[in-house]
């Protein structure tokens, strides 16, 4: 069965800092995507990247860059240079090609704030 | 383009009532998910619904249920409500039905059971 741990449950930084949130999956299928979602205090989740288990180039948008990497089964996502407006719970989600539809594992979230 | 919307985005019930929340997806989409929120549960995948039918559920009991109606929206209905179903419910909709489409979701419908 698909896993996700997020292991680090709250961080908190000053503006300016840079921060990595962890995550580690497990999935028995060679097929599969990873998502990292922002969940403002509003609720609303906020999609803000796909990977698909054959592509592990790593990507930057912005501040924003993730590190995907099958050997340690980890998707990391790192904010450089970290603002207040970045403060939020992020989550990691696993989907498996597998199984019809597309619903999604999530890992436990990891709460940022960031203090001015 | 308009984005999920869901309604009511609060409401307060008592134990033993039912309740039925709301969801309209993004045009085009046909796909529809439900997932619960609970405090110190995380994101828990509730139901999908794709072509008016039920595709998936959740490890969730009976008493959740929904349907999806022919323009795709889509309502979740609790019965018997429990103290342990307060909640954020989000909504969440795709334009497929396979692990790559991305899910967009609404800003969910927060129930308090009391």
């Amino acid at each position: 069965a698909q896993k996700v741990t997020q292991a680090q449950t709250e961080i908190s930084v000053v503006e300016k800092e840079d921060v990595t949130l962890d995550c580690v999956y497990e999935t028995r299928d060679t097929t599969y995507y990873l998502f990292w979602y922002k969940q403002p205090p509003s609720g609303e989740l906020v999609f803000l990247i796909r990977r698909n288990s054959f592509d592990e180039q790593n990507e930057i948008s912005g501040r924003y860059s993730w590190n995907f990497q099958k050997s340690t089964s980890s998707f990391n996502f790192t904010i450089t240079a970290s603002q207040v407006v970045d403060s939020a719970v992020y989550f990691c989600a696993l989907s498996e090609a597998s199984n019809a539809g597309n619903m999604l594992t999530f890992g436990g979230g990891t709460r940022l704030m960031v203090k001015p | 383009e308009a984005g999920v919307t869901q309604s009511p985005t609060h409401l307060i019930k008592t134990r033993g009532q039912q309740v039925t929340l709301r969801c309209s997806p993004i045009s085009g989409h046909t796909s529809v998910y439900w997932y619960q929120q609970a405090l110190g549960l995380g994101l828990q995948f509730l139901l999908w619904y794709d072509e008016g039918e039920e595709r998936n559920r959740g490890n969730f009991p009976p008493r959740f249920s929904g349907r999806q109606f022919p323009n795709y929206s889509s309502e979740l209905n609790v019965n018997a409500l429990e103290l342990e179903d307060s909640a954020l419910y989000l909504c969440a909709s795709s334009r497929g039905m396979t692990g790559a489409n991305v899910l967009t979701f609404g800003a969910g419908s927060r129930l308090t059971v009391l």
